[in-house]
């Protein structure tokens, strides 16, 4: 059964440093893994998505990358603001039945001080 | 105005009674998706839709029910509810098995008393 884990669950980061999300599956056999993005009292916001063949994706300050073998993806965030502060989700699309699934991790909450 | 939109946005009920959240879609996509989020435990799959004819279980379907009234519709019934289906719950689309970006409505907050 794949299970996601994002760590850390919580991360304070003064603005302007760079920082990094960390997510890990235990399933390789994925077909995409998609970060998103959670504000209090709103849906999820797609981030980037990255097919199972890719490495990597980009979209302005924003760079996530792929390593299927080892079963990680990272999340990068160059010059952290404060309108960054959320909730960053990490899901995995799972082959089981051609079904589309994404499997979600948990979360890390990340607060960028002004 | 949202491609992914869900109404009510918030409800409050009582234990046993009958409630339907409901979902609509201006993106043209075929599937659908209804999860639940619970704190601690991620978002998870109640149901999933990949035309007018087709609704599949996902990990946590009892309890629910759904209908796919069109394709750019899909509502998610509990029949009796009870306090554990307290949560946050989320309508999803995606274009395609090969587009499978997933986009995410506004979310309902459900409480059962």
């Amino acid at each position: 059964k794949q299970e996601v884990t994002q760590i850390p669950a919580a991360l304070s980061v003064p603005e302007g440093e760079n920082l990094v999300l960390n997510c890990s599956f235990t399933d390789s056999a994925i077909y995409n893994l998609q970060w998103f993005r959670q504000d209090p009292g709103k849906g999820l916001t797609s981030l980037l998505l990255i097919q199972s063949s890719q490495r990597e994706q980009t979209s302005g300050r924003l760079n996530a990358s792929l390593d299927k073998s080892s079963g990680r993806s990272t999340l990068y965030i160059a010059a952290s603001q404060p309108g960054d502060s959320a909730t960053y989700l990490c899901a995995v699309g799972d082959y089981g039945g051609a079904t589309n699934k994404l499997i979600f991790g948990t979360g890390t909450l990340l607060a960028v001080q002004p | 105005d949202a491609d992914v939109t869900q109404t009510p946005r918030n409800r409050i009920t009582k234990t046993g009674k009958r409630i339907m959240l409901e979902c609509s879609q201006t993106k043209g996509h075929d599937r659908m998706y209804w999860y639940r989020q619970d704190p601690g435990l991620g978002l998870r799959l109640i149901y999933y839709s990949f035309d007018v004819k087709d609704i599949n279980k996902g990990e946590i379907s009892d309890g629910y029910s759904v209908s796919r009234q069109a394709q750019a519709k899909f509502s998610l019934s509990l029949e009796s509810a009870i306090p554990n289906q307290t949560a946050l719950y989320f309508c999803a689309t995606s274009e395609s098995f090969e587009l499978n970006e997933q986009f995410f409505g506004p979310g309902t907050r459900l409480t059962v008393l």
